[in-house]
């Protein structure tokens, strides 16, 4: 079975500074990668994604992830945040060899401060 | 557009009183799956469908039933809701599996109150 952790559940932040979004997996197998974003009050929108190919992924609103597979990891990052960009943000793996059971992360609570 | 509904965005009722929140989506997807979600748990799978007539327990069945009569429609079904059933819900559709057909496309979520 996989897990997913995101170890920061708030990251506050400066607008214009840089952020970072932990999130470390567990699996015995290959695994597919997302990043999840849900505004106040909405549903998740998909930021970005790995499945395959190159480690780093880029995504929607300036965000990009590395998928580092010795580490077991798949960080988000933006290199300048807006007010807008406030939001909580959802780590979620599944594997690859069959069915397709998205499993969570606790999610991060970004705020982004003037 | 292609999207995913879900009805009612909020519901209250009381305890015993059977409900159905339905979920709808117009991308002809195979997959469909039903979450709760709740602060600090994330998101948890309560059902999922691989198909028409296909379905399977997630992590959090207890308490909710599903059902796949059509491609489209994959409606929860609380038949004595409970408080602890307090929680935002989403649905969510995918293509199948594998690869792109993975990403999953969600719904705006349906806040219960189970008094």
């Amino acid at each position: 079975a996989q897990s997913v952790t995101q170890l920061d559940s708030q990251v506050p932040v400066f607008e214009e500074a840089p952020v970072e979004l932990r999130c470390n997996y567990s699996s015995s197998v290959s695994v597919y990668l997302f990043w999840y974003v849900q505004y106040p009050n909405q549903g998740l929108q998909l930021l970005l994604k790995y499945l395959s190919g190159s480690t780093l992924v880029k995504g929607i609103n300036g965000f990009e992830a590395e998928f580092n597979k010795s580490q077991t990891s798949f960080h988000l990052r933006k290199p300048s945040v807006h007010i807008s960009d406030t939001a909580e943000y959802f780590c979620a793996v599944t594997t690859t060899g069959g069915g397709n059971k998205l499993t969570f992360g606790t999610g991060t609570q970004l705020k982004v401060e003037l | 557009e292609a999207q995913v509904t879900q009805n009612p965005r909020y519901l209250i009722t009381v305890t015993g009183k059977k409900l159905t929140v339905t979920c709808s989506q117009n991308m002809n997807h195979e997959y469909m799956s039903w979450y709760r979600q709740d602060p600090g748990l994330g998101l948890r799978q309560i059902y999922y469908s691989m198909n028409v007539e296909v379905t399977d327990k997630g992590d959090v069945p207890e308490g909710y039933k599903v059902s796949r009569k059509e491609k489209r429609n994959f409606p929860l079904i609380l038949e004595s809701p409970s408080p602890n059933q307090t929680s935002l819900y989403f649905c969510a559709s995918s293509f199948g599996v594998g690869g792109t057909k993975n990403i999953q496309y969600f719904g705006a979520g349906t806040r219960l109150s189970v008094l």
